[in-house]
């Protein structure tokens, strides 16, 4: 069985432009969560995502949005860059929600640079 | 406001020895437990979990300890071998719906030396 996968793996914008990050979950997994992960920060969590519908959000502005689609497939949005995105965006999916005991299988990554 | 600290960013341990990873965390409403390790341009993957009804969960050479009173937790790799250098993330979750319930700690850079 695929793992969950994870595109582009790296990537260099400008502060102003937008970016998109996409991410497949494992088939058959119908939960997607997005972490950040910065030196020193460990994984903040930013959205959940389970059949479609947005079931969380973490603590993140607005520039931050995301979708599912109908596949489980997930994208991630950051419109107006900022230095400070710059980190390793993960995905995560799994087969129920991803809290507790219900494990979560993670991608390995889009390296966002943000100049 | 860091609810699960690892205040060792780096640890470094002989082959064969004992490794001990610690973690903290300060919301006594967490319930459950888990540990993921990370290799370099790979996702995290899960390691260990405890359950707060539970004081140790032992998998091969990996055993968690939680102590609830403390609120603390670590992680003990016996023996270490030198696959296990990765960075080791602690996390803790309120109850079981949600990704959003799992506050995740800083990591902790494991290095095995020969």
């Amino acid at each position: 069985k695929a793992g969950v996968t994870q595109t582009p793996r790296y990537l260099i914008k400008t502060r102003g432009q937008q970016v998109t990050l996409s991410c497949s979950p494992i088939s058959g997994h119908r939960s997607v969560s997005w972490y950040q992960q910065t030196p020193g920060q460990g994984l903040q969590f930013l959205f959940e995502y389970f059949s479609e519908t947005q079931r969380n959000k973490g603590n993140f502005p607005g520039r931050f949005s995301g979708r599912q689609f109908s596949n489980s497939r997930s994208e991630m949005n950051v419109s107006t860059l900022e230095l400070g995105d710059s980190a390793l965006y993960l995905c995560a999916s799994s087969l129920l929600a991803g809290g507790g005991n219900n494990e979560q299988f993670f991608g390995p990554g889009t390296r966002l640079t943000v100049l | 406001d860091q609810q699960v600290k690892q205040n060792s960013p780096s640890l470094s341990v002989q082959e064969g020895r004992i490794s001990i990873l610690n973690c903290d965390y300060t919301n006594s409403m967490f319930d459950y437990f888990l540990w993921y390790k990370k290799y370099p341009a790979e996702g995290p993957t899960f390691l260990i979990s405890i359950s707060s009804i539970k004081d140790k969960n032992e998998d091969g050479r990996f055993t968690v300890f939680l102590n609830k009173s403390a609120k603390h937790l670590s992680l003990h790799i016996v023996p270490s071998q030198p696959g296990d250098s990765a960075v080791y993330f602690c996390a803790a979750s309120r109850g079981y719906s949600s990704a959003s319930k799992i506050i995740f700690g800083s990591g902790t850079r494991l290095s095995i030396r020969p």
